[in-house]
């Protein structure tokens, strides 16, 4: 069965670089959300879209955007970044009120 | 969403039952009791959920009190790659909307 799929696996930038994050959804879902997970941390919730719109804000910096597009895949923008922002980023689609599933994650090292 | 309560960490023999506890004493009517579970640095994935009834899946089953105040996840027979976090998570409505992990229980099956 096809999953949620994100890309990149790995990403490598420096400080005040920009970084575009790209998440794919289970086809048909309608839901796509982002999580952060820090170094020893649980996921934090950043934001999400329902039907390319935003649906619900969490703890995301005003650097970071993101967006769902009409194909429903959505991409997290991150600018000026900061050595903090390294950490794991999942995406996670959802169809109303069935499945509920994560990617794999990209993991982004800020140096 | 109400507020979750885990051990932070528990050991458990490979082949013997693993049962994971969660308090969620502020729980509200209409909130659902969710487990979710992160192998290391991969994305979280969905166990179980359930309303007030005991809820079995071919990965767990899932135990809650009658007075809803707190739930017990059993994985019947622990294997080694049931090495993971388990989060514990209540949320309003059906399983979709953000999820807010908390300090997960750090279970370690053993050989």
């Amino acid at each position: 069965a096809a999953g949620v799929i994100q890309s990149p696996r790995h990403l490598i930038k420096e400080k005040r670089e920009t970084a575009t994050l790209k998440c794919y959804p289970i086809p048909r879902h309608d839901t796509v959300y982002w999580y952060q997970q820090g170094p020893g941390q649980d996921p934090q919730f950043l934001i999400s879209f329902y039907e390319k719109m935003q649906s619900d804000k969490g703890s995301i910096p005003d650097r970071f955007s993101a967006q769902q597009f009409s194909d429903y895949h959505s991409e997290l923008n991150m600018s000026s970044l900061e050595l903090g922002d390294s950490a794991l980023y999942f995406c996670a689609s959802s169809l109303r009120s069935y499945g509920y599933t994560f990617g794999s994650g990209t993991r982004l090292t800020v140096v | 969403d109400a507020k979750t309560t885990q051990p932070p960490s528990m050991d458990c023999a490979e082949g013997r039952a693993a049962n994971l506890p969660c308090n969620h004493s502020t729980i509200s009517g209409n909130e659902y009791v969710y487990w979710y579970r992160q192998i290391h640095s991969q994305g979280p994935q969905y166990i179980i959920h359930g309303l007030k009834n005991n809820e079995t899946n071919e990965m767990a089953s899932l135990i809650i009190t009658e007075d809803r105040k707190s739930s017990t996840l059993i994985l019947p027979h622990a294997t080694l790659r049931d090495t993971a976090v388990y989060y514990c998570i209540v949320k309003k409505g059906t399983n979709a909307g953000k999820s807010t992990f908390g300090d997960g229980t750090t279970l370690t099956v053993k050989p």
